[in-house]
């Protein structure tokens, strides 16, 4: 299994408190992902990172944001968190070779 | 809007026979094509993946399917196994960022 690990693995919060999430690897791959998985949507992507300190926008971006201050880390941050973010979220690392390794995700659930 | 577009929803399938999922795609930039198996509380797998250069590729009992003119791709599990019971999503992409576009997955319950 590709080295990605997530924290926390499961979280309840409130609505308007902020939350980080964190996605740690040790294949260092040059690109990392969030994305997000709800029933009829499959997963989307939230934001990506192409290099230390690179990130874009995905589809499904606003109410959160990203930072990669080492190529091992990606963390996704909601910064006043709504019921509306309660989803299943995956890191991914990948090398642009279109083949992309998941971690096995964060449970987060905002009341 | 949705790039990807997967049916079925959900598929019940016997032991022994062949599962077929299928994708319709809007976007003819895409030029990578994977399958990935999810099981309960577990992150998506690769399973096989295909270039729009060539129509048809096999590993072992899984094969995709891929008609360029029109946008579509399909997997097709042969002597589908219990195992095989899990969450399939096709998903597409371009570009080195491999920013995939995912289907929105079936499910697949493979019975004894």
């Amino acid at each position: 299994d590709a080295g990605i690990t997530q924290s926390p693995r499961h979280k309840v919060t409130e609505t308007g408190t902020p939350v980080t999430l964190r996605c740690h690897q040790t294949e260092n791959h040059r690109y990392m992902y969030w994305y997000r998985q709800d029933p009829g949507h499959g997963l989307r992507l939230i934001h990506y990172s192409y290099g230390v300190k690179d990130t874009d926008k995905g589809e499904v971006s606003d109410g959160y944001s990203v930072s990669r201050s080492k190529t091992e880390d990606f963390l996704l941050t909601l910064e006043s968190a709504t019921s509306s973010q309660t989803s299943v979220y995956f890191c991914a690392i990948g090398q642009g070779t279109g083949e992309l390794f998941f971690g096995e995700g964060s449970r987060l659930t905002v009341l | 809007q949705q790039q990807v577009k997967q049916s079925p929803q959900s598929l019940i399938v016997q032991k022994g026979g062949i599962s077929i999922i299928n994708c319709a795609y809007e976007n003819t930039a895409f030029d990578y094509f994977p399958w990935y198996q999810q099981f309960p509380g577990k992150g998506p797998a690769l399973l096989i993946a295909i270039r729009p250069d060539v129509s048809e590729k096999k590993e072992g009992r899984f094969t995709i399917s891929f008609n360029k003119s029109a946008k579509q791709f399909s997997l097709h599990i042969m002597d589908s196994q219990p195992g095989d019971s899990a969450t399939y999503f096709c998903a597409a992409t371009t570009g080195t960022a491999s920013k995939l576009t995912f289907g929105t997955g079936t499910r697949l319950q493979v019975t004894l």
